[in-house]
């Protein structure tokens, strides 16, 4: 069974660059038959896709994020992983690694950008 | 961009009675449509993916319907558990989320 676990600092200052790593277990992150996802959800708001990606490299992002994400995957260590440049108090959120529809999503790891 | 949207925003039930929620995307997503249920510091819980498939240990109380652009969850005798956010998700294109009906206790 699929588990996946956030890691990540958890106050990022603002114009800096937000990383998050999602660690994978119960499979591997090697496999085309989904592609690796991010999801965020600010304080008492609802979910936002942020951006997917294949291990082969194809990423596909959210237009409205797209000039600041930059998604990657580590084979060697079964991870991928999310950047998010020039974050703004906006970009506070809980972020969740996740294959949405098929249900598996890590615990979440609260952002909070702040100086 | 399909937008999702959910009605209505809060839908107020007492235990026992059957719940519907609404959910209607701007575009055709086919059957590409899941339903989930999240509860305060907890991750999304899915319940209903392909629009009608209830996902693993799902109780048969919760059922979803609709195809193209019109949706429904719906959930037959309400617990007490059940009260909590739903959001409704397409997968035809990427992912977007509904903004939520938040299901509360009359």
């Amino acid at each position: 069974q699929l588990h996946l676990q956030e890691s990540g600092p958890g106050l990022v200052k603002p114009s800096e660059t937000l990383s998050l790593i999602c660690t994978v277990s119960g499979g591997s992150v090697r496999t085309t038959a989904y592609a690796w996802g991010w999801v965020r959800q600010p304080p008492g708001k609802g979910l936002e896709w942020i951006g997917s990606m294949y291990y082969t490299g194809h990423t596909y992002y959210n237009p409205s994020l797209e000039s600041r994400v930059t998604m990657s995957v580590d084979t060697s260590k079964n991870q991928f992983s999310l950047q998010l440049s020039s974050v703004a108090a906006a970009d506070t959120a809980v972020y969740y690694c996740a294959l949405p529809e098929r249900g598996v999503w890590g615990q979440g790891a609260l952002v909070t950008v702040s100086s | 961009e399909i937008v999702m949207t959910q009605s209505p925003a809060t839908l107020s039930v007492s235990p026992g009675e059957r719940a519907t929620l609404s959910c209607r995307a701007s575009q055709s997503v086919r059957n590409n449509l899941a339903w989930f249920q999240q509860k305060p510091g907890q991750a999304p819980r899915l319940l209903i993916n392909g629009a009608s498939t209830r996902a693993t240990g799902i109780p048969a109380r919760f059922s979803g319907g609709g195809s193209g652009t019109e949706f429904t969850l719906d959930i037959s005798s309400l617990q007490s558990e059940d009260f909590a956010l739903y959001y409704c998700m397409q997968y035809n294109n990427w992912y977007t989320f509904g903004q939520g009906t938040k299901l509360e206790l009359k």
